[in-house]
């Protein structure tokens, strides 16, 4: 079946620090990941996404690399802001737009 | 202009009342969704509507009974809530690209229900 797998939360990180977030997942073919972000009391937003093995999604200084050997989309900061903290949502996308997303991770970043 | 609207936003009633969430979306998209999330943060889709048709049906309780007037809009109707019915609840849209590759999901803003 599908699934997705992130790391449990809460990260809690200084300003300026490095940040992963771990995202693996399972499914048959080539779907499309996605990285969404949900801010305090707000909907979730698209923050990247890639759409076949290889692709760099990247927005805000996020980065993430759709890895189909180790069927992992990690999401990647080099330099972590207050603004950044959030719940953070790995998901999978299938044909006729079937998702499934993971637990979500929620980031405190600290100044 | 918002992309995907809600109403209302807040929604507090007493358990066995009927309520229902409405759902725009002024995107032009085909396909739209309604998600559970609980008070840990997790997600779990509800219903997916394609065209007017339900498309997904997840294993949600008969009291839950999505409604899709047009493709711009997806009600949701509660039938005798419950306690643990409490949750913000978010609908969401979204339109295959080419080939039926799945793309990006708008989400509204949530509807914070609390059942008392």
């Amino acid at each position: 079946g599908n699934s997705v797998t992130q790391m449990e939360g809460p990260v809690t990180l200084s300003e300026e620090a490095f940040l992963t977030i771990n995202c693996t997942y399972t499914a048959t073919g080539y779907p499309s990941l996605f990285w969404y972000v949900q801010y305090p009391g707000e909907g979730l937003q698209l923050l990247l996404k890639a759409t076949k093995a290889d692709d760099k999604g990247s927005n805000k200084g996020f980065e993430a690399t759709y890895r189909k050997e180790t069927t992992s989309f990690h999401l990647e900061k080099g330099s972590v802001q207050v603004s950044d903290s959030a719940v953070y949502f790995c998901a999978l996308g299938r044909n006729f737009n079937k998702f499934y997303f993971g637990s979500g991770t929620k980031l405190n970043v600290k100044p | 202009d918002t992309a995907v609207s809600q109403t209302p936003k807040y929604l507090v009633t007493q358990m066995g009342n009927d309520k229902s969430i409405k759902c725009e979306q002024n995107l032009g998209h085909d396909t739209m969704y309604w998600y559970k999330q609980d008070s840990k943060k997790f997600l779990k889709i509800m219903f997916s509507y394609n065209n007017k048709e339900l498309i997904i049906n997840e294993t949600v309780p008969n009291r839950f009974s999505p409604k899709s007037p047009d493709k711009a809009h997806l009600n949701l109707h509660i039938n005798s809530l419950e306690l643990g019915d409490s949750a913000v609840y978010f609908c969401a849209s979204s339109q295959e690209s080419a080939g039926g590759r799945p793309d990006t999901q708008y989400f509204g803003p949530g509807t914070r229900l609390t059942v008392l």
